[in-house]
Protein backbone atom coordinates (compact mmCIF):
# COMPACT_ATOMS: atom_id res chain seq x y z
CA UNK A 1 0.00 0.00 0.00
CA UNK A 2 1.37 3.74 -1.04
CA UNK A 3 1.07 5.85 1.26
CA UNK A 4 2.62 9.73 1.49
CA UNK A 5 2.61 12.07 4.20
CA UNK A 6 3.44 15.88 4.13
CA UNK A 7 5.25 17.75 6.72
CA UNK A 8 6.83 20.98 7.66
CA UNK A 9 6.14 24.61 9.18
CA UNK A 10 2.75 25.67 9.06
CA UNK A 11 3.81 29.87 9.43
CA UNK A 12 6.60 30.94 7.45
CA UNK A 13 6.94 34.95 7.76
CA UNK A 14 7.73 36.58 3.96
CA UNK A 15 10.87 36.41 2.53
CA UNK A 16 11.83 33.38 4.24
CA UNK A 17 12.75 29.73 2.75
CA UNK A 18 9.72 27.56 3.08
CA UNK A 19 10.92 23.44 3.32
CA UNK A 20 8.48 20.84 3.47
CA UNK A 21 8.95 17.28 3.28
CA UNK A 22 7.04 14.22 2.13
CA UNK A 23 7.79 10.98 3.77
CA UNK A 24 6.42 8.25 1.63
CA UNK A 25 6.20 4.06 2.05
CA UNK A 26 4.94 1.16 0.00
CA UNK A 27 7.45 2.13 -3.08
CA UNK A 28 10.74 2.74 -3.99
CA UNK A 29 12.02 5.96 -5.03
CA UNK A 30 15.32 4.47 -7.42
CA UNK A 31 12.58 1.72 -9.05
CA UNK A 32 12.49 2.51 -12.73
CA UNK A 33 9.83 4.76 -13.65
CA UNK A 34 8.74 6.48 -10.16
CA UNK A 35 7.76 9.91 -9.72
CA UNK A 36 7.04 12.07 -6.74
CA UNK A 37 5.88 15.51 -7.51
CA UNK A 38 4.16 18.38 -5.53
CA UNK A 39 0.93 20.43 -5.60
CA UNK A 40 -0.42 23.28 -3.94
CA UNK A 41 -3.83 24.84 -3.57
CA UNK A 42 -4.73 28.15 -2.10
CA UNK A 43 -7.77 28.42 -0.14
CA UNK A 44 -10.98 28.17 -2.18
CA UNK A 45 -8.65 28.74 -5.21
CA UNK A 46 -7.99 25.59 -8.14
CA UNK A 47 -4.97 22.91 -7.61
CA UNK A 48 -1.33 24.26 -8.76
CA UNK A 49 1.20 21.89 -9.95
CA UNK A 50 4.74 22.88 -8.65
CA UNK A 51 7.09 20.15 -10.09
CA UNK A 52 8.06 16.46 -10.13
CA UNK A 53 11.12 14.40 -9.23
CA UNK A 54 11.91 11.00 -11.27
CA UNK A 55 13.75 7.94 -9.71
CA UNK A 56 16.48 9.36 -11.89
CA UNK A 57 16.95 12.35 -10.22
CA UNK A 58 15.62 13.97 -13.27
CA UNK A 59 13.71 16.97 -12.07
CA UNK A 60 10.81 19.25 -14.01
CA UNK A 61 9.45 22.61 -12.69
CA UNK A 62 6.92 25.16 -12.89
CA UNK A 63 8.17 27.54 -15.00
CA UNK A 64 5.99 30.22 -12.78
CA UNK A 65 8.36 29.14 -9.71
CA UNK A 66 11.42 27.57 -11.10
CA UNK A 67 14.00 30.41 -9.72
CA UNK A 68 12.55 30.16 -6.62
CA UNK A 69 12.14 26.18 -6.11
CA UNK A 70 14.18 23.09 -5.63
CA UNK A 71 12.82 19.57 -5.42
CA UNK A 72 14.91 16.99 -3.97
CA UNK A 73 14.89 12.83 -3.01
CA UNK A 74 16.95 11.00 -0.13
CA UNK A 75 15.94 7.33 -1.65
CA UNK A 76 17.77 5.91 1.90
CA UNK A 77 14.75 7.76 3.90
CA UNK A 78 12.38 7.29 1.11
CA UNK A 79 11.66 11.33 1.30
CA UNK A 80 11.12 13.94 -0.99
CA UNK A 81 12.01 17.66 0.08
CA UNK A 82 10.42 20.98 -1.31
CA UNK A 83 12.90 23.68 -0.59
CA UNK A 84 10.54 27.41 -2.37
CA UNK A 85 12.76 30.57 -1.63
CA UNK A 86 11.79 33.83 -0.88
CA UNK A 87 7.81 33.16 0.11
CA UNK A 88 5.24 35.88 -0.13
CA UNK A 89 1.58 35.99 1.02
CA UNK A 90 0.73 34.22 -2.36
CA UNK A 91 2.49 30.86 -1.40
CA UNK A 92 0.07 30.27 1.38
CA UNK A 93 -1.88 27.16 0.01
CA UNK A 94 -2.74 23.52 0.97
CA UNK A 95 0.97 21.88 -0.06
CA UNK A 96 0.47 17.86 -1.67
CA UNK A 97 3.10 15.69 -2.23
CA UNK A 98 1.95 12.42 -4.66
CA UNK A 99 2.76 9.38 -6.28
CA UNK A 100 3.43 9.13 -10.19
CA UNK A 101 1.67 6.64 -12.05
CA UNK A 102 2.88 4.80 -14.65
CA UNK A 103 0.12 6.86 -16.74
CA UNK A 104 1.81 9.65 -15.98
CA UNK A 105 -1.10 10.57 -13.18
CA UNK A 106 -0.90 11.14 -9.42
CA UNK A 107 -2.57 8.18 -8.48
CA UNK A 108 -1.76 8.88 -4.33
CA UNK A 109 -1.78 11.42 -2.72
CA UNK A 110 -0.47 13.14 0.56
CA UNK A 111 -3.19 14.41 3.24
CA UNK A 112 -1.97 17.88 2.79
CA UNK A 113 -0.36 20.31 4.82
CA UNK A 114 -1.74 24.27 5.10
CA UNK A 115 1.33 26.83 5.02
CA UNK A 116 0.45 30.46 5.94
CA UNK A 117 2.95 33.32 5.04
CA UNK A 118 2.38 35.82 6.80
CA UNK A 119 4.30 38.51 9.08
CA UNK B 1 3.05 26.89 -21.08
CA UNK B 2 -0.25 24.79 -21.96
CA UNK B 3 -3.36 26.09 -20.40
CA UNK B 4 -6.53 24.20 -19.48
CA UNK B 5 -9.95 25.41 -19.92
CA UNK B 6 -12.55 23.64 -18.45
CA UNK B 7 -16.42 24.20 -18.51
CA UNK B 8 -18.73 24.49 -17.51
CA UNK B 9 -16.77 26.22 -13.95
CA UNK B 10 -19.72 25.20 -11.80
CA UNK B 11 -23.29 23.55 -12.88
CA UNK B 12 -25.90 22.70 -10.44
CA UNK B 13 -27.55 18.94 -10.95
CA UNK B 14 -30.04 15.99 -9.84
CA UNK B 15 -29.12 12.49 -8.07
CA UNK B 16 -29.68 10.63 -11.60
CA UNK B 17 -28.56 12.84 -14.18
CA UNK B 18 -26.44 12.55 -15.98
CA UNK B 19 -23.13 14.77 -16.25
CA UNK B 20 -20.25 16.30 -18.65
CA UNK B 21 -17.52 18.20 -17.80
CA UNK B 22 -15.06 19.60 -20.86
CA UNK B 23 -10.98 20.17 -20.51
CA UNK B 24 -9.73 22.44 -23.63
CA UNK B 25 -6.21 22.63 -24.17
CA UNK B 26 -4.42 25.40 -25.27
CA UNK B 27 -2.79 22.75 -27.37
CA UNK B 28 -2.37 19.78 -28.53
CA UNK B 29 -1.62 17.03 -25.29
CA UNK B 30 -2.48 13.84 -26.88
CA UNK B 31 -3.73 11.54 -25.20
CA UNK B 32 -1.88 12.91 -21.51
CA UNK B 33 -4.75 14.34 -19.76
CA UNK B 34 -6.14 13.26 -15.96
CA UNK B 35 -9.44 13.54 -14.32
CA UNK B 36 -9.59 14.25 -10.46
CA UNK B 37 -12.51 14.52 -8.39
CA UNK B 38 -11.83 16.56 -5.02
CA UNK B 39 -13.93 17.10 -1.85
CA UNK B 40 -14.07 19.84 0.84
CA UNK B 41 -11.26 19.05 2.52
CA UNK B 42 -9.96 16.22 1.04
CA UNK B 43 -6.88 15.32 -1.38
CA UNK B 44 -7.93 14.83 -5.00
CA UNK B 45 -8.87 11.58 -6.01
CA UNK B 46 -7.85 10.26 -9.23
CA UNK B 47 -10.44 9.00 -11.71
CA UNK B 48 -9.59 9.04 -14.97
CA UNK B 49 -5.96 8.80 -16.62
CA UNK B 50 -4.49 9.12 -19.97
CA UNK B 51 -7.84 10.67 -21.09
CA UNK B 52 -10.04 7.18 -21.13
CA UNK B 53 -8.56 4.99 -18.90
CA UNK B 54 -10.73 4.20 -15.40
CA UNK B 55 -8.17 4.41 -12.09
CA UNK B 56 -8.80 1.16 -10.12
CA UNK B 57 -11.85 1.32 -7.28
CA UNK B 58 -13.43 4.07 -9.56
CA UNK B 59 -17.23 3.22 -10.23
CA UNK B 60 -17.93 2.54 -14.10
CA UNK B 61 -20.22 5.38 -14.14
CA UNK B 62 -17.46 7.49 -14.33
CA UNK B 63 -15.83 7.74 -18.14
CA UNK B 64 -13.42 10.13 -19.79
CA UNK B 65 -13.10 10.46 -24.17
CA UNK B 66 -11.18 12.65 -26.14
CA UNK B 67 -7.82 13.45 -27.37
CA UNK B 68 -5.55 16.40 -28.68
CA UNK B 69 -6.57 19.57 -27.19
CA UNK B 70 -10.46 18.22 -26.35
CA UNK B 71 -11.61 15.87 -23.24
CA UNK B 72 -14.65 15.16 -21.96
CA UNK B 73 -15.32 13.43 -18.29
CA UNK B 74 -19.05 12.21 -18.17
CA UNK B 75 -20.64 11.13 -15.09
CA UNK B 76 -23.49 8.96 -16.28
CA UNK B 77 -25.77 8.87 -13.53
CA UNK B 78 -25.24 11.08 -10.75
CA UNK B 79 -24.93 9.66 -7.11
CA UNK B 80 -25.08 11.86 -4.15
CA UNK B 81 -21.25 11.07 -3.33
CA UNK B 82 -20.39 12.76 -6.82
CA UNK B 83 -21.06 15.84 -5.55
CA UNK B 84 -17.81 17.63 -5.57
CA UNK B 85 -15.41 19.51 -7.94
CA UNK B 86 -13.22 18.05 -10.61
CA UNK B 87 -10.04 18.94 -12.12
CA UNK B 88 -8.33 18.51 -15.54
CA UNK B 89 -4.12 17.95 -15.65
CA UNK B 90 -2.27 17.28 -18.71
CA UNK B 91 1.40 16.14 -18.15
CA UNK B 92 2.24 16.46 -21.62
CA UNK B 93 4.57 19.33 -21.59
CA UNK B 94 5.66 19.60 -17.60
CA UNK B 95 2.33 19.82 -16.11
CA UNK B 96 -0.84 21.84 -15.57
CA UNK B 97 -4.64 21.87 -14.02
CA UNK B 98 -7.41 23.12 -14.96
CA UNK B 99 -9.37 25.77 -12.59
CA UNK B 100 -11.51 22.93 -11.68
CA UNK B 101 -15.49 22.63 -12.13
CA UNK B 102 -17.82 22.48 -9.08
CA UNK B 103 -20.31 20.18 -9.35
CA UNK B 104 -23.85 20.92 -7.17
CA UNK B 105 -26.99 20.06 -5.84
CA UNK B 106 -29.64 21.17 -7.55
Amino acid sequence: QITLRESGPTLVKPTQTLTLTCTFSGFSLSSSGVGVGWIRQPPGKALEWLGLIYWDDDKRYSSSLKSRLTITKDTSKDQVVLTLTNVAPVDTATYYCAHRNMGDAFDVWGQGTMVTVSS
Amino acid sequence: DIQLTQSPSSLAASVGDRVTITCRASQTVSVYLHWYQQKPGRAPKLLIYAASTLQTGVPSRFSGSGSGTDFTLTIRSLQPEDFASYFCQQTYSASSFGQGTQVEIK
